[in-house]
Protein backbone atom coordinates (compact mmCIF):
# COMPACT_ATOMS: atom_id res chain seq x y z
CA UNK A 1 0.00 0.00 0.00
CA UNK A 2 0.77 3.78 -0.12
CA UNK A 3 3.63 4.98 2.38
CA UNK A 4 4.35 8.93 2.94
CA UNK A 5 7.55 10.26 4.43
CA UNK A 6 7.85 13.74 5.61
CA UNK A 7 10.55 15.65 6.64
CA UNK A 8 11.30 17.05 8.89
CA UNK A 9 9.70 16.67 11.98
CA UNK A 10 10.20 19.79 13.53
CA UNK A 11 11.11 23.13 11.79
CA UNK A 12 11.72 26.74 13.33
CA UNK A 13 12.10 29.38 11.06
CA UNK A 14 12.48 33.12 12.10
CA UNK A 15 9.30 35.37 11.14
CA UNK A 16 9.79 36.41 7.03
CA UNK A 17 11.49 33.61 6.26
CA UNK A 18 10.50 30.70 4.08
CA UNK A 19 9.71 27.24 5.24
CA UNK A 20 10.06 24.44 3.11
CA UNK A 21 8.56 20.72 4.14
CA UNK A 22 8.92 17.90 1.85
CA UNK A 23 7.27 14.51 1.54
CA UNK A 24 7.79 11.49 -0.38
CA UNK A 25 5.14 8.58 -1.96
CA UNK A 26 5.86 5.17 -2.50
CA UNK A 27 2.42 4.35 -4.59
CA UNK A 28 3.81 5.88 -8.85
CA UNK A 29 0.10 5.70 -9.14
CA UNK A 30 -1.07 8.09 -6.51
CA UNK A 31 -2.38 11.40 -8.09
CA UNK A 32 -3.87 13.43 -5.49
CA UNK A 33 -1.54 15.15 -2.85
CA UNK A 34 -3.07 17.86 -0.53
CA UNK A 35 -1.37 19.74 2.66
CA UNK A 36 -3.40 19.97 5.70
CA UNK A 37 -2.87 22.31 8.66
CA UNK A 38 -3.47 21.22 11.94
CA UNK A 39 -4.32 22.91 15.42
CA UNK A 40 -4.10 20.69 18.65
CA UNK A 41 -7.44 19.37 18.91
CA UNK A 42 -9.28 20.41 15.77
CA UNK A 43 -9.80 18.57 12.17
CA UNK A 44 -7.26 18.79 9.60
CA UNK A 45 -7.88 22.23 7.53
CA UNK A 46 -6.84 22.16 3.76
CA UNK A 47 -4.14 24.55 2.95
CA UNK A 48 -3.30 23.60 -1.20
CA UNK A 49 -3.38 20.73 -3.29
CA UNK A 50 -2.33 19.20 -6.38
CA UNK A 51 -3.31 16.66 -8.81
CA UNK A 52 -0.78 14.67 -10.85
CA UNK A 53 -1.41 16.76 -14.23
CA UNK A 54 0.57 19.72 -12.60
CA UNK A 55 3.98 20.47 -11.50
CA UNK A 56 3.31 23.13 -9.09
CA UNK A 57 0.41 25.36 -7.47
CA UNK A 58 0.53 28.33 -5.44
CA UNK A 59 -1.69 30.31 -3.27
CA UNK A 60 -0.36 34.21 -2.12
CA UNK A 61 2.51 32.57 0.81
CA UNK A 62 2.11 28.74 -0.42
CA UNK A 63 3.21 26.66 -2.99
CA UNK A 64 3.50 22.71 -3.59
CA UNK A 65 5.73 21.58 -6.23
CA UNK A 66 5.73 17.76 -7.54
CA UNK A 67 7.57 15.59 -8.83
CA UNK A 68 6.57 12.38 -10.60
CA UNK A 69 9.10 11.12 -11.36
CA UNK A 70 11.22 11.13 -8.12
CA UNK A 71 7.29 10.61 -6.05
CA UNK A 72 8.29 13.70 -4.07
CA UNK A 73 5.87 17.00 -3.06
CA UNK A 74 7.17 19.84 -0.96
CA UNK A 75 5.24 22.51 0.74
CA UNK A 76 6.92 26.29 0.76
CA UNK A 77 5.38 28.73 2.50
CA UNK A 78 7.21 32.46 2.51
CA UNK A 79 7.08 35.38 4.65
CA UNK A 80 5.96 33.29 7.82
CA UNK A 81 4.38 34.66 10.56
CA UNK A 82 3.83 33.56 13.81
CA UNK A 83 0.29 32.76 13.26
CA UNK A 84 1.30 29.99 10.83
CA UNK A 85 2.88 27.94 13.66
CA UNK A 86 1.10 24.67 13.96
CA UNK A 87 1.43 20.73 12.71
CA UNK A 88 1.57 20.49 8.92
CA UNK A 89 0.48 17.43 7.17
CA UNK A 90 1.05 16.08 3.63
CA UNK A 91 -0.77 13.18 2.08
CA UNK A 92 -1.60 11.18 -1.02
CA UNK A 93 -4.52 9.53 -2.61
CA UNK A 94 -5.42 7.66 -5.59
CA UNK A 95 -8.67 8.14 -7.50
CA UNK A 96 -9.92 9.47 -4.23
CA UNK A 97 -9.66 6.78 -2.03
CA UNK A 98 -7.69 6.11 1.14
CA UNK A 99 -5.80 9.54 2.04
CA UNK A 100 -2.43 8.29 3.93
CA UNK A 101 -0.92 10.66 5.49
CA UNK A 102 2.91 11.89 6.08
CA UNK A 103 4.07 11.90 10.22
CA UNK A 104 3.83 15.73 9.99
CA UNK A 105 5.82 18.84 10.65
CA UNK A 106 5.42 21.07 13.27
CA UNK A 107 6.24 24.39 12.31
CA UNK A 108 7.22 26.96 14.95
CA UNK A 109 7.55 30.62 13.43
CA UNK A 110 9.42 33.00 16.11
CA UNK A 111 8.39 36.37 15.78
CA UNK B 1 -18.92 23.62 0.52
CA UNK B 2 -19.10 20.32 1.96
CA UNK B 3 -19.99 19.58 5.30
CA UNK B 4 -19.00 16.67 8.10
CA UNK B 5 -20.85 16.75 11.15
CA UNK B 6 -19.09 14.43 13.60
CA UNK B 7 -20.53 13.57 17.61
CA UNK B 8 -19.62 13.68 19.97
CA UNK B 9 -16.68 15.66 20.26
CA UNK B 10 -15.57 14.43 23.86
CA UNK B 11 -16.72 11.62 25.56
CA UNK B 12 -15.67 9.75 28.71
CA UNK B 13 -16.40 6.31 29.18
CA UNK B 14 -15.49 3.64 31.79
CA UNK B 15 -13.82 0.60 30.89
CA UNK B 16 -15.45 -2.54 29.28
CA UNK B 17 -18.11 -0.15 27.64
CA UNK B 18 -18.55 1.00 24.55
CA UNK B 19 -18.57 4.29 22.70
CA UNK B 20 -20.91 4.98 19.42
CA UNK B 21 -19.13 7.55 17.27
CA UNK B 22 -21.14 9.34 14.51
CA UNK B 23 -20.73 11.43 11.22
CA UNK B 24 -22.81 12.93 8.90
CA UNK B 25 -22.60 14.05 5.75
CA UNK B 26 -25.00 17.53 5.52
CA UNK B 27 -24.82 18.59 1.87
CA UNK B 28 -23.84 15.88 0.07
CA UNK B 29 -23.56 11.83 -0.25
CA UNK B 30 -20.58 10.43 1.19
CA UNK B 31 -20.66 6.79 -0.35
CA UNK B 32 -17.07 6.03 1.18
CA UNK B 33 -16.33 7.03 5.08
CA UNK B 34 -12.80 7.30 6.23
CA UNK B 35 -11.93 6.18 9.23
CA UNK B 36 -8.94 7.87 11.66
CA UNK B 37 -7.70 7.51 14.68
CA UNK B 38 -4.47 10.50 16.39
CA UNK B 39 -2.59 10.10 19.38
CA UNK B 40 -1.18 13.19 20.41
CA UNK B 41 2.00 14.73 18.45
CA UNK B 42 1.26 11.66 16.09
CA UNK B 43 0.02 11.23 12.40
CA UNK B 44 -3.36 10.58 11.51
CA UNK B 45 -3.54 6.75 10.96
CA UNK B 46 -6.15 5.21 8.82
CA UNK B 47 -8.32 2.36 10.70
CA UNK B 48 -10.96 1.59 7.90
CA UNK B 49 -12.73 2.64 4.92
CA UNK B 50 -16.12 2.11 5.55
CA UNK B 51 -18.80 1.99 2.32
CA UNK B 52 -22.58 2.47 1.97
CA UNK B 53 -24.28 -0.52 2.47
CA UNK B 54 -20.91 -2.98 2.60
CA UNK B 55 -18.81 -4.39 4.80
CA UNK B 56 -16.00 -2.01 6.30
CA UNK B 57 -12.34 -2.92 4.93
CA UNK B 58 -9.88 -2.53 7.89
CA UNK B 59 -6.12 -1.64 7.59
CA UNK B 60 -3.76 -3.54 8.92
CA UNK B 61 -3.67 -4.37 12.84
CA UNK B 62 -6.82 -2.94 13.27
CA UNK B 63 -9.55 -4.94 15.34
CA UNK B 64 -12.52 -5.16 13.20
CA UNK B 65 -14.69 -6.45 16.35
CA UNK B 66 -13.68 -3.86 18.53
CA UNK B 67 -14.32 -0.94 15.82
CA UNK B 68 -17.56 -1.78 14.56
CA UNK B 69 -17.66 0.52 11.43
CA UNK B 70 -21.70 0.38 9.78
CA UNK B 71 -22.63 2.84 6.84
CA UNK B 72 -26.52 2.16 6.67
CA UNK B 73 -26.75 5.26 4.34
CA UNK B 74 -25.31 7.74 2.00
CA UNK B 75 -25.04 10.80 4.61
CA UNK B 76 -24.65 9.10 8.17
CA UNK B 77 -21.12 6.45 9.22
CA UNK B 78 -20.59 5.01 12.35
CA UNK B 79 -17.78 3.64 14.12
CA UNK B 80 -18.21 2.21 18.17
CA UNK B 81 -15.49 1.21 20.22
CA UNK B 82 -16.63 -1.85 21.53
CA UNK B 83 -15.54 -2.62 25.50
CA UNK B 84 -13.06 0.18 25.92
CA UNK B 85 -10.07 0.32 27.48
CA UNK B 86 -7.90 3.38 28.57
CA UNK B 87 -5.47 2.12 25.53
CA UNK B 88 -8.42 3.16 23.25
CA UNK B 89 -8.16 6.67 24.31
CA UNK B 90 -7.55 9.17 21.30
CA UNK B 91 -8.79 11.39 18.64
CA UNK B 92 -11.27 9.70 16.38
CA UNK B 93 -11.84 11.47 13.31
CA UNK B 94 -13.60 10.68 10.01
CA UNK B 95 -13.30 11.67 6.28
CA UNK B 96 -15.23 11.64 3.86
CA UNK B 97 -14.71 12.39 -0.15
CA UNK B 98 -16.55 15.33 -1.25
CA UNK B 99 -17.02 14.64 -5.20
CA UNK B 100 -18.24 18.35 -5.37
CA UNK B 101 -15.84 18.81 -7.70
CA UNK B 102 -17.31 16.21 -10.41
CA UNK B 103 -14.98 12.78 -10.59
CA UNK B 104 -11.73 14.75 -11.02
CA UNK B 105 -11.62 18.22 -8.74
CA UNK B 106 -12.76 15.61 -5.60
CA UNK B 107 -11.72 17.00 -2.48
CA UNK B 108 -12.09 15.44 1.36
CA UNK B 109 -14.15 16.63 4.13
CA UNK B 110 -12.89 15.92 7.86
CA UNK B 111 -15.40 15.79 10.68
CA UNK B 112 -14.53 17.89 13.73
CA UNK B 113 -13.09 14.64 15.75
CA UNK B 114 -13.92 13.32 18.91
CA UNK B 115 -12.14 13.48 22.04
CA UNK B 116 -12.44 9.70 23.71
CA UNK B 117 -10.82 8.88 26.99
CA UNK B 118 -11.66 5.99 28.38
CA UNK B 119 -10.90 5.58 32.21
Amino acid sequence: GENVEQHPSTLSVQEGDSAVIKCTYSDSASNYFPWYKQELGKRPQLIIDIRSNVGEKKDQRIAVTLNKTAKHFSLHITETQPEDSAVYFCAASMWGGKLIFGQGTELSVKP
Amino acid sequence: GAVVSQHPSRVICKSGTSVKIECRSLDFQATTMFWYRQFPKKSLMLMATSNEGSKATYEQGVEKDKFLINHASLTLSTLTVTSAHPEDSSFYICSARDGLGGAVNYGYTFGSGTRLTVV
